[in-house]
């Protein structure tokens, strides 16, 4: 069974850091782009940014660049999101997700639970 | 900046089909957009229903189908059951990497 487990979540300060995690199973991972998207409360679905099966190429949205960085270490079938400088926009539930394919034109299918990152003092 | 847009609410009554849509506010959607479509439910994390346009992820009824119709990418739901009532978000790829989503349908079932 495909399954995304998301981590590090949590009550930051503005400006401040943190760094989230996605643990995959059940598929090839080295074999699959994958995907951070975020959902404020009360709000839609929103694409954060991309890494490519190899990890060699990344892609963020506007809000985040400069901010955030998407890496992923095939060796431990994980997903990272390091976040810094933290705004209290950026308070959302963060999913990880599976692209079904290699590439950056693939879509996401499979999604983590969320986790949830609050920016507040 | 290029939005994506969606139908802010839909109601359909059971048993009936209904289609959503999925537009540019600047240009018309094709299968270059590898248009996608995700259901998603209070306090759920989303769930897959179409990607690339028209295919179905694992575990999708056939009810659920994705086209392109006209100048927007859509979804279309066959016989409407109660627990379709849920928000539908759709995303379509615009290029270098980026991904955008729409703002959502809540769509109604009664």
């Amino acid at each position: 069974e495909v399954q995304l487990l998301e981590s590090g979540g949590g009550l930051v300060q503005p400006g401040g850091s943190l760094r989230l995690s996605c643990a995959a199973s059940g598929f090839t991972f080295t074999s699959f782009a994958m995907t951070w998207v975020r959902q404020a409360p009360g709000k839609g679905l929103e694409w954060v940014s991309s890494i490519s099966a190899s990890g060699s190429s990344t892609y963020y949205t506007d809000s985040v660049k400069g901010r955030f960085t998407i890496s992923r270490d095939n060796s431990k079938n994980t997903l990272y999101l390091q976040m810094n400088s933290l705004r209290a926009e950026d308070t959302a539930v963060y999913y990880c997700a599976k692209c079904s394919g290699s590439t950056k034109r693939d879509a996401f299918d499979i999604w983590g639970q969320g986790t949830m990152v609050t920016v507040s003092s | 900046q290029t939005v994506v847009t969606q139908e802010p609410s839909f109601s359909v009554s059971p048993g009936e089909t209904v289609t959503l849509t999925c537009g540019l506010s600047s240009g018309s959607v094709s299968t270059s957009y590898y248009p996608s479509w995700y259901q998603q439910t209070p306090g759920q994390a989303p769930r897959t229903l179409i990607y690339n346009t028209n295919t179905r992820s694992s575990g999708v009824p056939d009810r659920f189908s994705g086209s392109i119709l006209g100048n927007k990418a859509a979804l279309t739901i066959t016989g409407a059951q109660a627990d379709d009532e849920s928000d539908y978000y759709c995303v379509l790829y615009m290029g270098s990497g980026i991904w955008v989503f729409g703002g959502g349908t809540k769509l109604t079932v009664l």
